[in-house]
């Protein structure tokens, strides 16, 4: 079991509210990831970090920003959030080096489904 | 483009039953081919990772296989339980990134039923 954690797991809110989905992880990755996932579709690639104060935008645009002022922790928000922003977000992490067979295994969480109305 | 295309996108089988998920991918340069387990409302869990050299892999009742030569793989599910149910998805990662990106498939929704 992966110790990576997301809170909430699961938030209703109005449109035009700031909202920040928190993700945290304790087994000292580098690396750190933030994915989108509508039903039934593949994970999008939405932000990424190497490490404390390096942050970078993934494959899908999106209106969220990220930080990582702390190893373990690598928060997303929305300043104003709107229906579109409906979605799954998924956080992973992975170690800076690749494993004996050259691959970077990635720990998920267990995600936020985010809901606005 | 680097695709992940999965087949079939979903399959309902009975409890004790055996199946085969497939996988074509298109990524390039390949690094990696890996399976991930994914119950309704929670994060993917890895079940396998193959590398180019390997072309079959077990996990417990999981068995996945890897075609480097015609890009595919396959993912067999032995004597099949209730607790199987789940989206099995795909993932290609490619070589030549420090990120180790990785390529998604939209995965197959697998309904167990008693």
């Amino acid at each position: 079991e992966a110790d990576i954690y997301q809170t909430p797991r699961y938030l209703v809110i109005g449109t035009g509210k700031k909202i920040t989905l928190e993700c945290s992880q304790t087994m000292g990755h580098d690396k750190m990831y933030w994915y989108q996932q509508d039903p039934g579709m593949e994970l999008h690639l939405i932000h990424y970090s190497y490490g404390v104060n390096s942050t970078e935008k993934g494959d899908l645009s999106s209106e969220s920003t990220v930080s990582r002022i702390r190893t373990e922790h690598f928060p997303l928000t929305l300043e104003s959030a709107r229906p579109s922003h409906t979605s799954q977000y998924l956080c992973a992490s992975s170690e800076s080096n690749p494993s004996s067979a050259g691959f970077y295994e990635q720990y998920f969480g267990p995600g936020t489904r985010l809901t606005v109305t | 483009k680097n695709q992940v295309e999965q087949s079939p996108q979903s399959l309902i089988i009975l409890e004790g039953k055996n199946c085969t998920l497939q996988c074509n991918y298109t990524v390039s340069p390949f690094s990696n081919l890996r399976w991930y387990k994914q119950d309704t409302g929670r994060g993917p869990v890895s079940l396998t990772i193959m590398t180019f050299s390997e072309n079959t892999k077990s996990n417990g009742r999981y068995t996945a296989t890897l075609d480097a030569d015609t890009k595919q793989s396959s993912l067999h599910i032995t004597a099949s339980q209730l607790s199987d149910s789940a989206s099995y998805i795909c993932v290609v990662s490619d070589r030549g990134s420090t990120l180790g990106r990785l390529y998604f498939g939209r995965g197959t929704q697998l309904t167990v039923w008693p």
